[in-house]
């Protein structure tokens, strides 16, 4: 069984279109996060949901809106694409916020390409 | 000055080779320190926690130099299975422990 696992894993669509990318863990983790890393493979935050609640949302044009309708699920939908949104996205999950080493180890999905033409 | 700085690489080494890897780190508050790798078109993956005291697991130790602000990874007896992107990850103090920033990443490719 995968742990943490986002669909879709190629995404290739025009820009002005609006997408949305899935993600689901199996781990019984509180936390859930999106990362997108660039061409220059820089892997920086976007989104931290804690138990539904949005905890982390870093300078993210409102284009994109995460959504978690329960804590094992957080989806993120992307309005309005533009060039610049041609990214590797990266969901992961953690067990809990907080202070232990052990919650912070990330688990990560394989990643959905998203290639904006 | 970024939060997170690696050398990018690649470095390359023969098998049986030493290697090791730098990253240094902006905030002097920060407090947990992590190597994560991440293969070609795959998704980083935990390699080991950095603790104060340094930390060895297997073939990979890992230092951590709080005064100078700076976290090490010296793989001994390198693998072509060794070879991927090394990436330092360090938490950002002024959210607690929710910020992972993640640096760069280190390439490494051990050849033959």
């Amino acid at each position: 069984d995968t742990a943490v696992s986002q669909t879709p894993k190629y995404l290739v669509t025009q820009m002005g279109n609006d997408k949305s990318i899935k993600c689901e863990q199996n781990l019984g983790h509180d936390t859930m996060y999106w990362y997108k890393q660039d061409s220059k493979k820089f892997l920086k935050i976007m989104f931290s949901y804690n138990n539904k609640e949005l905890i982390i949302n870093e300078t993210v044009p409102n284009r994109f809106s995460p959504k978690s309708p329960d804590k094992a699920h957080l989806n993120l939908h992307i309005n309005s694409l533009e060039l610049g949104d041609s990214a590797v996205y990266f969901c992961a999950s953690s067990l809990m916020l907080g202070g232990a080493r052990a919650n912070e180890k990330l688990f990560f999905g394989s990643g959905t390409q998203l290639s904006v033409l | 000055r970024k939060e997170v700085e690696q050398d990018p690489g690649p470095f390359n080494v023969p098998e049986g080779a030493t290697v090791a890897f730098n990253c240094t780190y902006s905030n002097s508050a920060s407090q947990s320190f992590f190597w994560y790798r991440q293969d070609c078109r795959k998704e980083p993956k935990l390699l080991m926690s950095v603790y104060s005291s340094g930390n060895e697991d297997g073939r990979f130790t890992a230092q951590l130099n709080r005064a100078s602000q700076y976290i090490s990874l010296l793989i001994r007896d390198s693998k072509l299975s060794d070879s991927a992107t090394y990436l330092c990850v360090v938490n950002d103090p002024n959210t607690g422990f929710q910020k992972l920033v993640f640096g760069t990443g280190t390439r490494l490719l051990v050849s033959p």
